[in-house]
């Protein structure tokens, strides 16, 4: 079974503070993905990665950046969290083949207060 | 522009019975479609995949079903149950290199006894 795990199931943070979340997936996947879903807006794509300190642009990438040092781990960071970055924040990777699969995370529920 | 559009935005419905849930998509050129189902508080979990080729694919009570020519597809589920309860987003991704998962807003789906 494929598992993509995430660090935190839930996060408390204060506005200003680094905030680091993790992601690994244990299938050897070259694609991983950060997303971050609120309600009425459905998920939307922060970063992504294809490959090992290879980074893209999602359509929301303001406020976030990304660090893939190793295949397996996507990191997620909130540089000076704000109160607009609460949200929950979904990892997912990518196989290979003609239907990719995408394999989520549990999620991180995070409030910044 | 890629877009995917679901209905209705929320459903409720009794124990038992059936229901169908839409997508519409003008994403161009089509690789694939998918749903996910996702329990509140938890990351998607893959229903069904189909390519431009497939016009119908089951996972036990759940049938997604695809019409390329007019973009649109559907999920049927049949003889809910209460654990039926859950979002559920379709999912369309390009052919185009580059192009990231185009995800609809979701359906939420309420199944009362």
């Amino acid at each position: 079974d494929v598992k993509v795990t995430q660090s935190s199931r839930y996060l408390v943070k204060r506005t200003g503070e680094k905030v680091f979340l993790e992601c690994v997936q244990d299938m050897d996947h070259e694609n991983m993905f950060w997303y971050r879903q609120d309600p009425g807006l459905g998920l939307r794509l922060i970063y992504f990665s294809y490959d090992v300190k290879m980074k893209e642009k999602g359509d929301i990438p303001e406020g976030y950046s990304v660090s893939r040092e190793k295949k397996e781990r996507f990191s997620l960071i909130l540089e000076s969290a704000s109160t607009n970055q609460t949200s929950m924040y979904l990892c997912a990777s990518l196989s290979a083949g003609a239907a990719r699969e995408q394999y989520f995370g549990p999620g991180t529920r995070l409030t910044v207060t | 522009k890629n877009q995917v559009e679901q209905s209705p935005q929320s459903l409720i419905i009794l124990e038992g019975k059936n229901c169908t849930l839409q997508c519409n998509y003008t994403v161009s050129p089509f690789s694939n479609l998918r749903w996910y189902k996702q329990d509140t508080g938890r990351g998607p979990v893959s229903l069904t995949i189909m390519t431009f080729s497939e016009n119908t694919k089951s996972n036990g009570r759940y049938t997604a079903t695809l019409d390329a020519d007019t973009k649109q597809s559907s999920l049927h589920i049949t003889a809910s149950q209460l654990s039926d309860s859950a979002s559920y987003i379709c999912v369309v991704r390009g052919l185009q290199a580059g192009t990231a998962l185009i995800f609809g807003k979701g359906t939420t789906l309420s199944v009362s006894s």
